[in-house]
């Protein structure tokens, strides 16, 4: 089944900069790739999402980037903020609809 | 996106017994899923509900110990049986709605 791999597992960041979350992908047939916050005791949020015939993706402080050549995708925060301090989780999409999730970065960003 | 509800939100419950989780949403969906989500872990997807038919499982999770029902396109229930301490979990219901997955609120068990 498809398996991935979600790096890293924690990152602190100051208020104001970028972070970086990178996942990588086993299943070439995977062609959707959605990005999740999980704050603590609430339930996953769907943040932005890329589908595999897109590059790049943005929402405002938010990018995804795939490539699919290398089986990896990207979330990028811009300009960070307290509230972006949760556990992220990136996911594949495989047959049938399923998706198969990473482990999750817990982000913080320090004030 | 759909409005997903799951009851009971937690429950704490003595080793051997069982818990059915209730999952209303408030549309059809075609594609129902119940994940379970361990402290501190990532979502590991438990099954895929059908509706009308016998659920789907995932390798590691059999259906005498998670038995799932669908009735109908906006409801689906979840037991866990027989539990055992290692049972305590964050169980979530999800649907996929426009192509999209989204989460209920999560119904949290302790077994003792």
């Amino acid at each position: 089944g498809e398996n991935v791999e979600q790096h890293p597992s924690t990152l602190s960041v100051q208020e104001g900069d970028s972070a970086v979350i990178k996942c990588t992908y086993s299943d070439s047939a995977s062609n959707y790739f959605p990005w999740y916050k999980q704050e603590l005791g609430k339930r996953p949020q769907l943040i932005i999402d890329i589908r595999s015939n897109v590059g790049e993706k943005k929402d405002q402080r938010i990018a995804v980037t795939l490539n699919k050549t290398a089986k990896h995708f990207s979330l990028h925060i811009t300009e960070t903020q307290p509230e972006d301090s949760a556990v992220y989780f990136c996911a594949a999409r495989i047959q049938r609809n399923k998706l198969s999730f990473g482990a999750g970065t817990t982000v913080t960003v320090r004030a | 996106s759909a409005v997903i509800s799951q009851k009971p939100s937690r429950d704490i419950c003595q080793r051997g017994t069982s818990l059915t989780i209730q999952c209303q949403v408030d549309s059809q969906v075609t594609m129902m899923f119940w994940y379970r989500q361990q402290p501190g872990q990532s979502l590991t997807l438990i099954a895929t509900a059908n509706q009308g038919s016998e659920a789907t499982y995932e390798s590691g999770f059999v259906i005498d110990k998670f038995p799932i029902s669908r009735p109908n396109l906006t409801f689906s229930t979840l037991t866990v049986s027989n539990m055992s301490p290692e049972d305590s979990s964050i169980y979530l219901c999800s649907v996929l709605e426009g192509g999209e997955q989204f989460f209920g609120p999560g119904t949290r068990l302790t077994v003792l």
